[in-house]
């Protein structure tokens, strides 16, 4: 089962513009993180933000966390065709070591 | 530093009939993952590893699945027998789960076809 969902389910833009994606979880949580799915590969981590943080930045990645919306969002700035992939949101639950996906939003960014 | 292997990548059998599917985690690393993920879809947590102890496996459908984990470090999901449904992408992933934060580090994936 999903614990998470994200938003929008799928995202085109053009390149050099900026992504924004979003996610909701249901649980109280340790940390959220990010990865990234290319076509047919597996998952890649991106970026982890604990619950006691609000944003966080890696390169071209901005991220933020609201744990009483029990919300998060991506940013991709200054989007590549190379960054259209599938992205990933999940949550580690407090008290627990499961690692939990939502159910993903696929970004294409045209060349 | 070699990665979570996986094999095989692709697998396809009949319905009705067993298969399994191998992972080697990334050394050192005491948590391992097997997750279902379909098409379009996010992965799916199917068991969870703390070691060779099988912390969590609430998700795995236990009238046909099966896990394991010898000595804490490979694994195998074995599927018998296998329906039509099960046709997926099965990952598995690891961590170290210490003190502080981790993240999971994926294999390449199994992509079954039960036909």
């Amino acid at each position: 089962s999903q614990q998470g969902e994200e938003d929008p389910q799928a995202l085109s833009i053009q390149e050099g513009e900026n992504a924004t994606m979003n996610c909701s979880y249901k649980t109280s949580i340790n940390n959220l993180q990010w990865y990234r799915q290319n076509s047919g590969r597996g998952l890649v981590h991106l970026i982890l933000i604990r619950s006691n943080e609000r944003e966080k930045h890696s390169g071209r990645l901005r991220v933020t966390l609201d744990t009483s919306k029990k919300s998060s969002s991506l940013l991709i700035t200054a989007s590549r065709a190379a960054d259209t992939a599938s992205y990933f949101c999940a949550t580690r639950q407090t008290g627990a070591n499961n690692l939990f996906f939502g159910t993903g939003t696929r970004l294409t960014v045209i060349p | 530093e070699a990665g979570v292997v996986q094999s095989p990548r692709y697998k396809i059998i009949e319905k009705k009939q067993p298969v399994a599917f191998w992972c080697n985690p990334i050394s050192g690393h005491n948590t391992l993952y097997w997750y279902l993920q379909n098409l379009g879809q996010g992965p799916e947590l199917l068991i969870r590893y703390e070691n060779e102890e099988a912390v969590d496996d609430s998700q795995l459908p236990k009238d046909r699945f099966s896990a394991e984990r010898l000595k804490g470090v490979d694994s195998t999901l074995k599927i018998q027998p296998a329906e039509l449904g099960d046709s997926a992408v099965y990952l598995c992933a690891s961590s170290f789960a210490g003190a502080g934060d981790t993240e999971a580090f994926f294999g390449q994936g199994t992509r079954l076809t039960v036909v």
